[in-house]
């Protein structure tokens, strides 16, 4: 069955510095995969996309950037983190081309920028 | 531009009640696709149930059920013989057709079921 893992779980940092949060997904090939912010009490806001290794598009301009280096790996970064980075992110995976197919999360991370 | 509305912020319900959580959207694509998700409070985003738009009937999964109403725009979902461990946020998404899968979300709706 599939499953996706996303980590850390949790993470305070200061402005300013670099973050890199990472997602992989197992028991499936070529899936979509997704980063979503969650600000607080709000819905989540789509923040990357990607559908296939290297090929990342991007939903809002910000302090963020993605990146694939692998099929089932998903990663994101920042050099320089601001307050307003502060949320809830979450990863996500869907089947390729399948209109019915729901996202599937992983866990999320917490992160907080003090 | 697609859009999903949750006008309701807060729902109580008691244990072995049924409740509806309210939904309504806004597309000019006659092919669209219809999500609920449930969010515990510790964070995972967990997939309920599915209606597509040319779906002739309304879609069910166990205790969740789904009202369809496509002349409305609406797409509630119902929950039936609440359980203390529905307590949760809600949420209504819509596939936005893009090619992929992008889902665009509702703000949500927290349900709160009492004993």
């Amino acid at each position: 069955s599939q499953t996706i893992h996303q980590w850390p779980a949790t993470l305070v940092q200061p402005v300013g510095s670099p973050l890199s949060l990472e997602c992989t997904v197992e028991g499936t090939s070529n899936p979509n995969l997704y980063w979503y912010r969650q600000a607080a009490g709000r819905g989540l806001q789509l923040l990357f996309y990607s559908v296939g290794i290297g090929q990342i598009s991007s939903e809002v301009p910000q302090n963020l950037s993605a990146s694939r280096p692998q099929d089932r790996q998903f990663i994101l970064s920042s050099k320089k983190l601001l307050l307003s980075d502060s949320g809830f992110y979450l990863c996500a995976w869907s089947d390729r081309g399948q209109g019915r197919s729901p996202l599937h999360f992983g866990n999320g991370t917490r992160l907080t920028v003090t | 531009a697609q859009k999903i509305t949750q006008t309701q912020p807060g729902m109580f319900v008691q244990e072995k009640e049924a409740v509806t959580l309210d939904c309504t959207y806004d597309t000019s694509d006659q092919s669209y696709g219809l999500f609920w998700y449930k969010q515990p409070s510790s964070g995972e985003m967990i997939f309920l149930i599915y209606q597509g738009s040319y779906d002739e009937q309304n879609a069910t999964e166990g205790r969740y059920s789904l009202n369809f109403q496509k002349a409305r725009k609406s797409a509630n979902l119902v929950i039936s013989a609440s359980q203390l461990g529905d307590s949760a946020m809600y949420f209504c998404a819509m596939r936005v057709n893009t090619g992929f899968q992008k889902l665009v979300f509702g703000t949500g709706t927290r349900l709160l079921v009492s004993p």
